[in-house]
């Protein structure tokens, strides 16, 4: 089935760092991957997403590129503030279903911690 | 901004009680899921509902578990007989189109703790 691999954390980095955290996918076809960030205590909320090879999907100065040769979706953000602590997930979801109502695989998510 | 909201915040039951967690989903919105995360552990599906009935269910999705759309705004989800194992935090989510359609990005409500003693 579909999978989702994304480095297990803490990531901790001072402000202003350059931020990667890598995903790599499993899956059929041409997925649709997402990025999530979880505040404390808050929901999830979409940060960017792409739907084939090559979008790259940008928000908040954060950006991820869908590269199928790699099947990789790594989040990247080139000047990290404090507000961006959080805990990022990458997902997916399958090209085609039958359903139409597939529900998102994640990763195990990823703890970012900002220090000033 | 429409949102989807999340009743109660926080739960706790004793092992073997039924539990009925309630969810409002964007009102213009016709697919619906329910997600869990375990303390510590990554997002899981559990399942979507489309058109008054289960689009798809993952395999923690046994006879335990039931989901209801009981009028035009909620969404439920019943676990019957509450187990230990069953102690997460349990997301609802809800999107306007298909997974396969433009408008397939799920919104996330902000979660109802269940702890199960």
């Amino acid at each position: 089935g579909d999978s989702v691999t994304q480095m297990e954390g803490p990531v901790t980095l001072s402000e202003e760092a350059f931020l990667t955290i890598n995903c790599t996918y499993t899956a059929t076809g041409y997925p649709s991957l997402f990025w999530y960030v979880q505040y404390p205590g808050e929901g999830l909320q979409l940060l960017l997403k792409a739907t084939k090879a090559d979008d790259k999907g940008s928000n908040k100065g954060f950006e991820a590129t869908y590269r199928k040769e790699t099947t990789s979706f790594h989040l990247e953000k080139g000047s990290v503030q404090v507000s961006d602590s959080a805990v990022y997930f990458c997902a997916l979801t399958p090209m085609y279903s039958g359903g139409g109502a597939d529900g998102l695989t994640f990763g195990k998510g990823t703890h970012l911690i900002i220090q000033p | 901004e429409p949102e989807v909201t999340q009743t109660p915040s926080h739960q706790v039951t004793q092992m073997g009680q039924e539990v009925i967690l309630r969810c409002v989903p964007i009102s213009n919105h016709l697919y619906f899921y329910w997600y869990r995360q375990i303390l510590g552990q990554k997002v899981e599906f559990l399942v979507s509902f489309y058109n008054n009935e289960i689009s798809e269910k993952s395999e923690i999705f046994d006879d335990q578990f039931s989901v209801e759309r009981p009028d035009g705004s909620n969404f439920t989800l019943k676990i019957r007989s509450t187990k230990l194992e069953d102690s997460a935090m349990y997301f609802c989510a809800s999107s306007e189109g298909a997974v396969t359609s433009a408008r397939r990005e799920q919104f996330f409500g902000p979660g109802t703790r269940l702890t199960v003693l």
